[in-house]
């Protein structure tokens, strides 16, 4: 069964606008993870938070993790069209080292220039 | 450097037949892992390679499907007398050791008719 479960499933805004999206998951966990992925292909990483951290920023990416509540956001700020991508958060399927990622369904954001 | 390359990008076959999905990690990633995204299913993990270790096989769906990675590199996934529901998108990702982030190829399309 998924482990993270992003929402919501789709979200449209406007250029500029902010774009926030938000995982739960259900055991604990080592780390939490952002992925991005355009047209259903490979994905790429955007930003880790262990599971000791409570907020991390790279650029216009904003994560937090609430450990209490199983949760995490994804904020990204001033967005533009080529954030357009759907969005997956990922826990660790096993609790150390190199593991295999358990993911959520993912949310579709588009951004509207 | 080169990322995680996967071919073919798109595979067309008939139900019953055998297909071979490959996939070619980065240079000095000892793990590599294989996902298959499908349309309501969301991005499951299948198998598993570190190092020199017997692969982690607990996410392959059934005994048809099989995967072996030669000389630590190049990692080969069989989906033997393919089935309907197999048609999904094949994801390849590597990473370093001891690290969380995985760099996903472009992924095999696979349609099952």
């Amino acid at each position: 069964s998924q482990q993270g479960e992003e929402d919501p499933q789709a979200l449209s805004i406007q250029e500029g606008e902010n774009a926030t999206m938000n995982c739960s998951y259900k055991t604990s966990i080592n780390n939490l993870q952002w992925y991005r992925q355009n047209s259903g292909r490979g994905l790429v990483h955007l930003i880790l938070i262990r599971s000791n951290e409570r907020e991390k920023h790279s650029g216009r990416l904003r994560v937090t993790l609430d450990t209490s509540k199983k949760s995490s956001s994804l904020l990204i700020t001033a967005s533009r069209a080529a954030d357009t991508a759907s969005y997956f958060c990922a826990t660790d399927l096993f609790s150390s080292g190199n593991t295999p990622l358990v993911f959520g369904k993912g949310t579709r954001l588009s951004v509207i220039a | 450097g080169a990322g995680v390359s996967q071919s073919p990008s798109n595979k067309v076959t008939e139900k019953g037949k055998d297909v071979e999905l490959r996939c070619d990690p980065i240079s000095g990633h000892t793990a590599l892992y294989w996902y298959r995204q499908s349309l309501g299913q969301g991005l499951e993990f299948l198998i598993y390679f570190q190092g020199n270790s017997a692969p982690d096989k607990s996410g392959l769906p059934s005994d048809r499907f099989s995967a072996e990675r030669t000389g630590g590199s190049v990692s080969t996934l069989t989906i033997q007398r393919t089935q309907q529901e197999d048609s999904a998108v094949y994801l390849c990702a590597s990473s370093l050791p001891d690290s969380e982030t995985q760099y996903f190829g472009p992924g095999t399309r696979l349609l099952v008719l």
